[in-house]
């Protein structure tokens, strides 16, 4: 367990859906990030959230919508999504600081569009 | 701007063999490194980082890796593979000087293990 949990862990929906993903951590860190994992591509990042403030946001689509209402919490509202939207949607956690900003994932949210 | 190349995309080895996997990277500023490992149907998991102190960096489960500065190299090394090491590797650089806070992720390199 790396303290960053994700919820759901399978999730599978409609193109016309509304669904919401959820990650949360207890481990005082100050940054939060939506990765998305798709069959052999490399990690893409799609949102940054620091200070609960969105500081980076990778040319998403507005079909994806996220929402970070406090440093634990940070969501990725769906909505009309597509088939090559579906994919292993990770979150991760970091503290900036001095000597380098790792991060710490969630096990992931499995996705798919049907 | 931060990039990483993993200069393969699968390796083998037999079992109680050595491991190396490679990575080359390309920063401005003075990076950090990582190490990440994914294991079937789970999240990532950081093996071991370098950030700008002992360029030999020992991590878990016997890994290690070093930091190269001529070469532009952070390849990761074990001596002896263990059927549990086959999983996705992923070779991770972070610009702090830059102030930009977000991982930039090689494209992964999938380890098989043989019997």
């Amino acid at each position: 367990e790396t303290g960053v949990t994700q919820t759901p862990r399978h999730l599978v929906m409609g193109m016309t859906n509304k669904k919401s993903l959820k990650c949360e951590q207890h481990l005082g860190h100050n940054a939060m990030y939506w990765y998305k994992q798709s069959a052999k591509k490399p990690l893409e990042l799609m949102f940054v959230y620091s200070l609960e403030e969105r500081v980076e946001n990778n040319s998403v689509p507005s079909r994806f919508s996220p929402e970070c209402p406090n440093s634990s919490h940070l969501f990725l509202h769906l909505h009309t999504l597509q088939p090559e939207d579906s994919a292993l949607y990770l979150c991760a956690s970091s503290l900036t600081q001095e000597g380098g900003t790792e991060a710490f994932f969630g096990q992931g949210t499995r996705l798919t569009v049907v | 701007a931060q990039s990483v190349t993993q200069l393969d995309s699968h390796v083998s080895v037999s079992e109680g063999t050595p491991v190396l996997l490679r990575c080359n990277y390309s920063s401005s500023y003075s990076p950090s490194l990582f190490w990440y490992v994914q294991h079937p149907n789970k999240g990532l998991q950081l093996l071991l980082k370098y950030t700008s102190a002992a360029t030999l960096v020992k991590g878990i489960n016997g890994f290690e890796a070093e930091f190269k500065k001529s070469e532009t190299s952070f390849h990761l090394t074990k001596p002896s593979a263990h059927m549990s090491d086959a999983a996705e590797y992923f070779c991770v650089v972070s610009e702090v000087d830059t102030g930009r806070r977000a991982l930039t992720f090689g494209s992964g390199t999938r380890l098989q293990v043989q019997p």
